[in-house]
Formats: structure tokens, C-alpha cells, sequence
């Protein structure tokens, strides 16, 4: 079981804005920032967002990140057919000396 | 350009030891703010962090394999291997390297970019 929970789906139509949520604890997103990677299908994981709202280089800005204590989310505006994908929180965990922890993942479906 | 590739036995016995080297180029292990970390994924299942090693060889691990694992870099060769003892058919899975940026501070930080990751199944 994951440190992080997120939603193990979440779907929608073309055109439209998906969120995909993040829970954590006092020891990981409420004290660090949050990633987020996208992983299309037979492919290796890839940052999508990093330090909760910064996008790399390359991504468009339809992807959106947001922290709020101990929660994080991603957003997806405009979503397009290839942007169906596996889509993965994680953060710092300072407990325990120290370590990073992913959520579970969640498979966004474009209907 | 920054890139890794991971390289390693496609296919392990229980109870043996992995090793799996990360190769990478594009960037040094002594440069300050640097790190390289492992990350594993089951079939069909999620991302799961095993370790990560500094430029300063600052070790951090997975509490719940902390046990079984340990990393190390080349500098020279720009490699860093993990080891994992006492394999099992549930370590069955991708093993990816990935490379952690400079962020100015020690710890935290993403991945970024990633390897292509190489598949180990463990069977006997």
C-alpha cells in the first residue's frame, strides 16, 4: 500500500478538465513539495510537474499543479486523447531518516 | 542531454543477490546538488522508491527494504550499482535509474530524466 493515496481512476472527455488528487501526512507533503510524473503506456515514467506548480520545459500548460497541507493536486485542462495515461504523486518523506514516497497511481481514461 | 540506461540479469533465482548498474551521461555524480536514485515498478502495479545516493555519498533508502539493498556510484565511470539480497519472485519487476537535479537544498527533489528501465523476473 502506498504512502499516498490517490484515486486509482479517473476519466473524462475531450475538451474537458480532469483533477487527480494526492493525500499525504505532516511528515511528507505538509512539509515538502510535490511531484508528479506521467507515464504513458510501455513507457518510463516522465516529471510532469515539480516543487507542487512548476512545469518543466515541454509540458504544456494545460497541466497544472496545487498544494494545499497535507494534499496536492494535479489538473488537466483541454484534455486530449494522448494525454490518457498513469499519473503518479510523490514526495519527501522526512521520517525515518529520510526517504521519497510515491502514491498508488491513477489510470486517466479519455472517454 | 542527460540520459541512463540500466543494465543487469533479465532473470534472477530466489534467495540470489541482483545487481543492476546505471549508466549514465550528460552530467556528474560530483557535482554538488546531484544524485541518482532507483525506483522499481511490478507489472501492471506502482512506482515504488528503493534508494538514492548524493554527490556527496549520502545514502538513503526504502525503510522497508533498507535491509536488503545497497547502492553505490563510480564517479569516474559515471555508473551507480545497486545491490538486492535475498531476491524473491514478489521483486519481480522494471528497475528504473533516474537522475536528481541540483535543487539547492540537500534533500527532496524529483527525478528527472529517467532510464529506460530493465526488467528483472525472478524464478527458479
Amino acid at each position: 500500500q502506498s504512502v499516498l493515496t490517490q484515486p486509482p481512476s479517473a476519466s473524462g472527455t475531450p475538451g474537458q478538465r480532469v483533477t487527480i488528487s494526492c493525500s499525504g501526512s505532516s511528515s511528507n507533503i505538509g512539509s515538502n513539495t510535490v511531484n508528479w510524473y506521467q507515464q504513458l503506456p510501455g513507457t518510463a515514467p516522465k516529471l510532469l510537474i515539480y516543487s507542487n506548480n512548476q512545469r518543466p520545459s515541454g509540458v504544456p500548460d494545460r497541466f497544472s499543479g496545487s498544494k494545499s497541507g497535507t494534499s496536492a493536486s494535479l489538473a488537466i485542462s483541454g484534455l486530449q486523447s494522448e494525454d490518457e495515461a498513469d499519473y503518479y504523486c510523490a514526495a519527501w518523506d522526512d521520517s525515518l531518516n529520510g526517504h521519497v514516497v510515491f502514491g498508488g497511481g491513477t489510470k486517466l481514461t479519455v472517454l | 542531454q542527460i540520459t541512463l540506461k540500466e543494465s543487469g540479469p533479465t532473470l534472477v533465482k530466489p534467495t540470489q543477490t541482483l545487481t543492476l548498474t546505471c549508466t549514465f551521461s550528460g552530467f556528474s555524480l560530483s557535482t554538488s546538488g546531484v544524485g541518482v536514485g532507483w525506483i522499481r515498478q511490478p507489472p501492471g502495479k506502482a512506482l515504488e522508491w528503493l534508494a538514492l545516493i548524493y554527490w556527496n555519498d549520502d545514502k538513503r533508502y526504502s525503510p522497508s527494504l533498507k535491509s536488503r539493498l545497497t547502492i553505490t556510484k563510480d564517479t569516474s565511470k559515471n555508473q551507480v550499482v545497486l545491490t538486492m539480497t535475498n531476491m524473491d519472485p514478489v521483486d519481480t519487476a522494471t528497475y528504473y535509474c533516474a537522475h536528481r537535479p541540483n535543487i539547492g537544498q540537500w534533500l527532496g527533489g524529483w527525478f528527472d530524466p529517467w532510464g529506460q528501465g530493465t526488467l528483472v523476473t525472478v524464478s527458479s
